[in-house]
């Protein structure tokens, strides 16, 4: 099955504890991407990467990385988590060749 | 740059009623044009997306879009809503060519009453 999963679902930690997120695609897309969901802002983009090792950042980076050593696999890491970065977080993939975007099923984060 | 506007914060419906959700976007060329649906504690399902050709779509569960450029405008309606309908809604307009990111709407809450 076509889908793009994220690891953990739900996690709960505190300030300052470095983090990862997965993100991994079955589909063989080029483009992948972060997307963070907040209450009256909707879901607004903090990286994108185009190919294996090509990565930029999207309109909220600040205080996020990214990798892209292998072309399914996508992880988010938050070096230092801050409560401000409570949030749901989505991955999506695209291919080049279509124009949709698939989107996983979503990572509840809570920084206390 | 490109943008989505979503008017409507939260709009509630009965069962059987019609429904339309607003959308209208800022884009400089021809846009690609998406709607998603969120239902609660669920990820992203799209419900019905737009490129070009025929500017009425037809999405799954029932719904359509119409895409008006004079207006610039991607409303989505539904003729009967079902109390499984509740749900938020978000539009969205990509990709932005060397991002191909999709710029989202700030979303629709629909609540559905007996």
């Amino acid at each position: 099955e076509a889908q793009v999963t994220q690891n953990p679902r739900y996690l709960i930690t505190v300030t300052g504890k470095k983090l990862t997120v997965t993100c991994s695609q079955n589909m063989n897309h080029e483009y992948m991407s972060w997307y963070r969901q907040d209450p009256g802002l909707g879901l607004r983009q903090i990286y994108y990467s185009m190919n294996v090792e090509v990565t930029d950042k999207g309109d909220v980076p600040e205080g996020y990385k990214v990798s892209r050593k292998e072309k399914r696999n996508f992880p988010l890491i938050l070096e230092s988590p801050s409560p401000n970065q409570t949030s749901l977080y989505f991955c999506a993939s695209r291919d080049f060749g279509d124009n949709e975007q698939f989107f996983g099923p979503g990572t509840r984060l809570t920084v206390l | 740059a490109q943008s989505v506007t979503q008017p409507d914060i939260h709009i509630t419906v009965s069962e059987g009623a019609s429904l339309e959700l607003r959308c209208n976007y800022s884009y400089g060329a021809t846009p690609y044009l998406f709607w998603y649906v969120q239902s609660p504690g669920q990820g992203l399902q799209l419900l019905l997306k737009y490129f070009s050709g025929d500017t009425l779509v037809q999405g799954i569960k029932g719904f359509e879009a119409e895409f008006k450029r004079s207006q610039s405008s991607f409303n989505l309606r539904k003729p009967s809503v079902h109390w499984s309908d509740a749900a938020e809604y978000f539009c969205a307009v990509g990709p932005n060519f060397g991002n191909e990111k999709l710029t989202f709407g700030t979303g629709t809450r629909l609540t559905i009453i007996p």
